[in-house]
């Protein structure tokens, strides 16, 4: 069974830095992208952050570029977002989601999701 | 960036009653859409990819159509289980991936 764990997330004032985790069991972590996609309170869902499977191309919204950094370790089956500069449009949940196939030349679509991490960004 | 546009924002259906939900790319997507159910407090759901396909164990009753900018998910009867929000995503180009802002089925 797949399985998406998140953890890091809490309150941080703004400007301040967090970094999220996602452990992964149950498939071939290192054969599919995963991304990050964050859903603010009462509101839609929006695509952060992605990573291929080797962890050799990573790709951001503009809302994230040059705060956020995406990570992988494929011995440790764990994906990691590096958060800096935060901000109050910064609080959300975020997911971490597995691309459905580990061969799609296309971008990802997302098959499995974790249960999320809150983040609130507050002073 | 292609943005993605649902319609209704809001629908509201009876039980046993058919549901059909909109959406639309501002440019083309071929067939490269995924339709995702999110009930409250939990992570959403694939239930369509490839604008047509069904997601494993997604039930019969939810089915996808469309190609290029308009795409619909019809819901052939509604069961108490399927009232939720219902988002598509492209993934025809990114980055960004987009999402539409989604229709919440409601009674």
């Amino acid at each position: 069974e797949v399985q998406l764990v998140e953890s890091g997330g809490g309150l941080v004032q703004p400007g301040g830095s967090l970094r999220l985790s996602c452990a992964a069991s149950g498939f071939t972590f290192s054969n599919y992208d995963i991304s990050w996609v964050r859903q603010a309170p009462g509101k839609g869902l929006e695509w952060v952050s992605g990573i291929s499977g080797s962890g050799g191309s990573t790709y951001y919204a503009d809302s994230v570029m040059g705060r956020f950094t995406i990570s992988r370790d494929n011995s440790l089956n764990t994906l990691y977002l590096q958060m800096s500069s935060l901000t109050a449009e910064d609080t959300a949940v975020y997911y971490c989601a597995k691309d459905r196939s580990s061969w799609n030349p296309l971008p990802p679509h997302f098959d499995s999701w974790g249960q999320g991490t809150l983040v609130t960004v507050s002073s | 960036e292609i943005v993605m546009t649902q319609s209704p924002a809001t629908l509201s259906v009876s039980p046993g009653e058919r549901a059909t939900l909109s959406c639309r790319a501002s440019q083309s997507i071929s067939s490269n859409l995924a339709w995702y159910q999110q009930k409250p407090g939990q992570p959403p759901r694939l239930l369509i990819y490839g604008a047509s396909t069904r997601a494993t164990g997604v039930p019969a009753r939810f089915s996808g159509s469309g190609s290029g900018t308009e795409f619909t998910l019809t819901i052939s009867s509604l069961q108490s289980e399927d009232f939720a929000v219902y988002y598509c995503q492209q993934y025809n180009n990114w980055p960004p991936l987009t999402f539409g802002g989604g229709t919440k089925v409601e009674i």
